[in-house]
C-alpha cells in the first residue's frame, strides 16, 4: 500500500507569514509523530499522537507551533509567524503500534524555508 | 535532562571490515531507536531496543541495548558500500525524545 506523505514537498516563505505542512500517514496506523531535521539543531522531536488522544505538546519549540490529528488520520503542523531559524526539513512518521514500539516508516519531508 | 552522545561522529572503513557506533544516553530509557539517512533522504527505521539485553540484527546490522551501562551499540559485520549512509539513535523518555548527533558511515572498496 501506499507509505506516508507529506505536502507540500517544499515551502518558502516569508518570516512572519503562517505555514501548513501536511502529513498523510499508512492506512490504519494508529500512532504519528512529527519531527524537524536542521543544521544547526539536528534531529529534534516534536510531537506524538496516538489514536485520537489529546497529544503531548511539550516537544514542541514555541507556542508558534500548534498540530492536530482529524479522525485518527491526517495530520497538519501548523507554524504561525514563522522565524528564519523555523527553517528546517519537517519529517511525520507513523506507526502501527503506539508507544513507540513498532517500526516507524517516515515520509519525505517538507523543506520549509522561511526567507 | 536526557542527553544522548554517539560517537564516532564520521567513520570511513573499507570493505568487509567490521564495526561498531556507540551511543551512550543520560538517563534511563524507555526505548531506544536506530535510523539510517541516506543523502538528501528521509529517515529510514532500523530497530526498536526494548529491554536490557535486547539485541536484534537485519544483514550486517546489529544493535544491542544495556540499560543498566545506558549503553547501545550498532555493529556493522563485513561492511559494504550499501551501508554508507547517517546512522541516528534516538532515546525516548517519557515521551521525551532526543537523537544523537548522528555517524556518517562511509565505506570505502
Amino acid at each position: 500500500g501506499a507509505g506516508v506523505s507529506q505536502s507540500p514537498s517544499n515551502k518558502v516563505t516569508e518570516k512572519g507569514k503562517d505555514v501548513e505542512l501536511r502529513c498523510d500517514p499508512i492506512s490504519g496506523h494508529t500512532a504519528l509523530y512529527w519531527y524537524r531535521q536542521s543544521l544547526g539543531q539536528g534531529l529534534e522531536f516534536l510531537i506524538y499522537f496516538q489514536g485520537n488522544s489529546a497529544p503531548d505538546k511539550s516537544g514542541l519549540p514555541s507556542d508558534r507551533f500548534s498540530a492536530e490529528r482529524t479522525g485518527g488520520s491526517v495530520s497538519t503542523l501548523t507554524i504561525q509567524r514563522t522565524q528564519q531559524e523555523d527553517s528546517a526539513v519537517y519529517l511525520c512518521a507513523s506507526s502501527s503500534i503506539a508507544g513507540g514500539a513498532d517500526t516507524q516508516y517516515f515520509g519525505p519531508g517538507t523543506r520549509l524555508t522561511v526567507l | 535532562e536526557l542527553k544522548v552522545e554517539q560517537n564516532p561522529l564520521f567513520l570511513s572503513m573499507q570493505e568487509g571490515k567490521n564495526y561498531t557506533i556507540y551511543c551512550n544516553y543520560s538517563t534511563t530509557s524507555d526505548r531506544l531507536y536506530w535510523y539510517r539517512q541516506d543523502p538528501g533522504k528521509s529517515l529510514e527505521s532500523l530497530f526498536v531496543l526494548l529491554s536490557n539485553g535486547a539485541v536484534k540484527q537485519e544483514g550486517r546490522l546489529m544493535a544491542s541495548l544495556d540499560t543498566k551501562a545506558r549503553l547501545s551499540t550498532l555493529h556493522i559485520t563485513a561492511a559494504v558500500h550499501d551501508l554508507s549512509a547517517t546512522y541516528f539513535c534516538a532515546v525516548d523518555r517519557l515521551n521525551d525524545m532526543r537523537f544523537g548527533a548522528g555517524t556518517r558511515l562511509t565505506v570505502k572498496p
